[in-house]
Formats: C-alpha cells, structure tokens, sequence
C-alpha cells in the first residue's frame, strides 16, 4: 500500500505563507488523486482540495483564492501551498491518496502546523 | 457548522451494536454513491472504513457496515469492541460549486461503556 510522509515547517507567522509537501512511497504519483486535509486542535476535519497526476485540481472554495497545490513528478512528492496565514490556519495537515470515489484510502501521519508570531 | 451533519455523541456497552447518523441533501449524500466513513483514535491519522456508501476495504472488520437511505447515511458497528472507542466522521461528494467537491461531517465520539 502506498505511504505518505508530510513535512515543512511547523510554526508559520501571521500573513505569511505556509508550505508542506507530502512525500510519497510504494505506488508512482503518475495514477490516482492527491488530497490535502486539515484539522484544528480538537475540532474536524476539512477538505483543502487535490490534484490529480495530469495536474488539474480542485479546492475548497472557503479556501480557494489562497490555495495551490502542484506535483514534483521527479521526486514523486506533491505539495500545499497556503498564503496569508492567521491564527485559524492552525491546524493538522494530512496529505492523502483519493480513490475514483473520493474514499481516502491512505493518509499521512499528519503535521502540526501554528501559525503564530 | 458542517455542511453533513452527524451526532456529537453515541455510547454502547462491548457487544452492543450501534448505528451513526450522517444527514446531507439531495446535492450529496442522497445523490450519489459517494460516500465515506473513516475512523480516528485520538493522535492519529483518521483511517477509511467504508466507502462508496457501503464497500468494505481490506482488512477492516465485517463487523462495519454502510448503507444509505434517502439523504441519510449510516455506518453501524455490530459487537462493539473497546478498540471501537473512537471518532467518526462521514464524507460524501457534493455537486454544489459553492461547497467545493468534499464535505465531511462534524465528527461523533463513539464511547464503548
């Protein structure tokens, strides 16, 4: 089954930019979706969007205007790019592999992520 | 507030079987075969249990199941086991432009008595 490793800095000041990749193992990233989600410290889950080997994607709206994710084919990673970050931008961030039926089937350990000055 | 909803909260005692709730609309849930439970323990990432509404993947237990009806999803643990104590949260497709492509539910805590 395939693995995913998320990293990237863990504390991010206000306005700032936060960025994670997600490094993936065990399975090409030339097939299936890449998804990121998030979790705030003892709240839900939420969907950021994904991205599919071909390169075309799809966000959150909520999320939308502030949100990019693209694919390093040569490293077989795939990355999360989040601009002007507040303090709501805290979070876990997993980064996930989605299956034709939007079931994610393989996640991350998952990344704490504070935004904070 | 979560576009799906689902109960804060369910309990039963080990062997019971109990059944979580995952309500959305015509747009989602009661649209599409599309949807998903997954379970978290505490620290950990959330794993698939079911998808396309009732599909077991490997390795998870038959003693979870999914089904849908009308705009109502359920996934229900038969024979409730202390390792079942854990978070639950439903996903499904949405078709709204306005809401993006994935919704999720609030989450339940399943606490085995």
């Amino acid at each position: 089954q395939v693995q995913l490793q998320e990293s990237g800095p863990r504390l991010v000041k206000p306005s700032e930019t936060l960025s994670l990749t997600c490094t993936v193992s065990g399975d090409s990233i030339n097939s299936y979706y890449w998804s990121w989600i998030r979790q705030p410290p003892g709240k839900g889950l939420e969907w950021i969007g994904f991205i599919y080997y071909t390169g075309n994607s799809n966000y959150n709206p909520s999320l939308k205007s502030r949100v990019t994710i693209s694919l390093d084919t040569s490293k077989n990673q795939f990355s999360l790019i989040l601009n002007s970050v507040t303090a709501a931008d805290t979070a876990v961030y997993y980064c996930a592999s989605i299956t034709n039926s939007l079931g994610l089937d393989s996640w991350g350990q998952g990344t704490l992520v504070t935004v904070s000055s | 507030q979560s576009a799906l909803t689902q109960p804060a909260s369910v309990s039963g005692s080990p062997g019971q079987s109990i059944t979580i709730s995952c309500t959305g609309t015509s747009s989602d849930v009661g649209g599409y075969k599309y949807v998903s439970w997954y379970q978290q323990h505490p620290g950990k990432a959330p794993r698939l249990i079911i998808s396309d509404v009732s599909y077991r993947p490997s390795g998870v237990s038959n003693r979870f199941s999914g089904s849908k009806s009308g705009n109502t999803a359920s996934l229900t643990i038969s024979g409730l086991q202390a390792e079942d104590e854990a978070d639950y949260y439903c996903s499904s497709y949405t078709s709204s432009s306005t809401l993006g492509l994935v919704l999720f539910g609030g989450g339940t805590k399943l606490t085995v008595l």
